[in-house]
């Protein structure tokens, strides 16, 4: 079955840049989104088809998707920035896949 | 504007059947697919199936297959997960999202989430 790897989180200082990796084999052959959830609420999308940004996104958000690695990028980090960030891509057998989650703490 | 509203939360025994409604507004339904996603507390994401409103054509994750059934009723705009006999494990927040086409868009809404308790 098809998995996706994520650190279990990421802590930066704020203003500085967030970089959040997610590996699966070949990852870079497919699509991936990201998405920001906070305590209590729905999952948003940030980032789709590996690097798109929905208009109501911020600009500080980015990403990118190579190889074996998808990275989420943050700069300018601030405290609304914190929450889980998940990868999410396509299994040819498993479909739907979903990274194990990075908690991105501001401090 | 698109909404996906869930049923409420749901305490039910172990052993008993369960059905939640997910009813989308503001959107052609047909045009979009329904996934179902489980959250256990303090866990991560996991897929559960998908459904095409247009054709009513399922995929499972395989760890979900033969556990729950999802449907849609057209008619209605709302789409549904359930279970026949529930078990402690199921307790977790279960999330209804759309999406556009597989393997290429991502889940741009989501309901509000419907929490299902299983306890004896």
């Amino acid at each position: 079955s098809y998995e996706l790897t994520q650190p279990p989180s990421v802590s930066v200082s704020p203003g500085q840049t967030a970089n959040i990796a997610c590996s699966g084999d070949k990852l870079g052959d497919r699509y991936v989104s990201w998405y920001h959830q906070k305590p209590g609420q729905s999952p948003v999308v940030v980032i789709y088809q590996n690097s798109r940004r929905p208009s109501e996104i911020r600009e500080r958000i980015s990403g990118s998707n190579s190889g074996n690695t998808a990275t989420l990028t943050i700069s300018g980090t601030q405290t609304m920035d914190e929450g889980v960030y998940y990868c999410q891509s396509w299994g040819s057998s498993t479909g739907v896949v979903f990274g194990g989650g990075t908690k991105l703490t501001v401090l | 504007e698109v909404q996906l509203v869930q049923s409420g939360p749901e305490v039910k025994k172990p052993g008993e059947s369960l059905k939640i409604s997910c009813e989308t507004s503001a959107y052609s339904f047909t045009s979009y697919l329904i996934a179902w996603v489980r959250q256990m507390p303090g866990k991560g994401l996991e897929w559960v199936a998908i459904i095409d409103p247009y054709d009513t054509e399922t995929r499972y994750s395989p760890s979900f297959q033969g556990q729950v059934t999802v449907s849609v009723d057209r008619s209605v705009r709302v789409a549904y997960l359930q279970w026949t006999s529930l078990k402690a494990s199921d307790t977790a927040m279960y999330y209804c999202a759309r999406l556009k086409q597989l393997e290429k868009d991502p889940f741009d809404y989501w309901g509000q989430g419907t929490l299902v308790t299983v306890s004896s």
